[in-house]
């Protein structure tokens, strides 16, 4: 049983698309989390939520929107796709909200813009 | 902001020890994490050790804190070709008490 699992594992896509990833998990944990990691490995928080409501949002342009239909699920949707937005993108979650809490991982969402 | 960093590299031959360090300007944290990612792969919870302690030890690793320093490192001994990954450090930053990953130590063990 996977704990945090994200589809797609790779997604390949055309400027100007609209795309979601999403992801699910079942360890009954209240926050979760979008990641994203560049090229270069630098992992960057981009949003959390704690039981559906969003905790952080980090400068990330609007056309990125997350969306958590319940505390298990939080899905990202990113509009209008650019270049720079190629990343692996990352969903965690937490037991609990705060800072201090062990973040569990999903495997990754590979997104390539061409 | 906060810094976190860590050299980019390190190579080890099997069997011998790896030390990955880890450099922060600011820290609140209550635990500071290694996490280790694999190729293709989530990262994973390695190992945390608690802010007032400074030095934690478990099987094959063991995690050295320095808060004068600000320096935090992780042993891993009898290194083995399955240790080969990207270890990330994380603390949680004292201005913006987010979690802040470091740059992460792509370590390779060759034969």
């Amino acid at each position: 049983d996977t704990a945090v699992s994200q589809t797609p594992k790779y997604l390949v896509t055309q400027m100007g698309n609209d795309k979601s990833i999403k992801c699910e998990q079942n360890l009954g944990h209240d926050t979760m989390y979008w990641y994203k990691q560049d090229s270069k490995k630098f992992l960057k928080i981009m949003f959390s939520y704690n039981n559906k409501e969003l905790i952080i949002n980090e400068t990330v342009p609007n056309r990125f929107s997350p969306k958590s239909p319940d505390k298990a699920h939080l899905n990202l949707h990113i509009n209008s796709l650019e270049l720079g937005d190629s990343a692996v993108y990352f969903c965690a979650s937490s037991q609990l909200q705060g800072t201090n809490e062990k973040l569990f991982f999903g495997s990754g969402t590979q997104l390539s813009v061409l | 902001g906060e810094d976190v960093e860590q050299s980019l590299f390190l190579s080890v031959r099997e069997g011998d020890s790896s030390v990955i360090n880890c450099t922060y300007t600011d820290s609140s944290s209550t635990y500071l994490y290694w996490y280790k990612q694999e190729p293709g792969a989530g990262l994973q919870l390695l190992t945390y050790i608690f802010s007032n302690m400074d030095m934690k030890q478990d099987q094959r690793l063991t995690v050295l804190l320095n808060k004068k320093d600000k320096h935090l490192s992780l042993r891993i001994a009898d290194t083995q070709t399955g240790d080969s990954a990207i270890y990330f450090c994380a603390v949680v930053s004292y201005n913006t008490d987010k979690l802040i990953f470091g740059t992460g130590t792509r370590l390779q063990v060759f034969p």
